[in-house]
């Protein structure tokens, strides 16, 4: 059974860089399927961010397009996400998936100085 | 942008029937998942593909899907129903735009 694990900072200053990385483990990153992040603000709902083919490549949300790029490690069995210019709407809880059925906890990432 | 809506809020009775409801235009030509979200935990997969329940999902979890509407059906809620649900599906673009809905919350009382 594939697992996953969310990592890095949980906190980031404004105008600066999120960056997220989720650990694959029960499976290989190369498995046939596309690999997403999606994030949920305290008390709102879920967005879809984007996700990543084990081949490189990638669909986005048109919203976040502009300031999102998801990458894969195939060496490492991982994927991250990079946010860029972020803002305190920014601030929530990042989830990667391996969609729809399966998700690492959650991290919260907040944005401030 | 692709929306897919939900109502706010469902209230039902223990053992009584919720139904909640994802409105979208390209649900008659995409599926329809639907998702448990509990206070403080990542979702979980109630219904994929329309109407098909994941194991280990009660029997009581059902979903249909005609025209623009996707429903999702708890039948005899729980106490432990108690939840946001959230359901999860892309536009017709064919581009991997996906959406999830607005989101309901559901009260057993």
């Amino acid at each position: 059974q594939v697992q996953l694990q969310e990592s890095g900072p949980g906190l980031v200053k404004p105008s600066g860089t999120l960056s997220l990385t989720c650990a694959v483990s029960g499976g290989s990153i190369s498995s046939s399927n596309w690999w997403s992040w999606v994030r949920q603000p305290p008390g709102k709902g879920l967005e879809w961010i984007g996700e990543i083919y084990h081949s490189g490549s990638t669909n986005y949300n048109p919203s976040l397009k502009s300031r999102v790029t998801i990458s894969v490690d195939k060496s490492k069995n991982q994927f991250s996400l990079k946010l860029s210019s972020v803002t305190a709407a920014d601030t929530a809880v990042y989830y990667c998936g391996y969609l729809p059925t399966i998700w690492g906890q959650g991290t919260l990432v907040t944005v401030s100085s | 942008s692709y929306e897919l809506t939900q109502p706010p809020s469902v209230s039902v009775s223990p053992g009584q029937t919720a139904r909640i409801t994802c409105s979208g235009d390209a649900l008659p030509k995409k599926y329809a998942y639907w998702y448990q979200q509990k206070s403080g935990q990542a979702p979980v997969l109630v219904i994929y593909e329309d109407s098909k329940r994941p194991s280990g999902i009660p029997e009581r979890f059902s979903g249909s899907s005609s025209g623009t509407m996707a429903t999702l059906t708890i039948s005899g809620a729980q106490v432990e129903d108690e939840a946001d649900y959230y359901c999860y599906s892309t536009d017709s673009s064919g581009n991997h735009n996906y959406v999830f809905g607005t989101g309901t919350k559901v009260t057993v009382l």
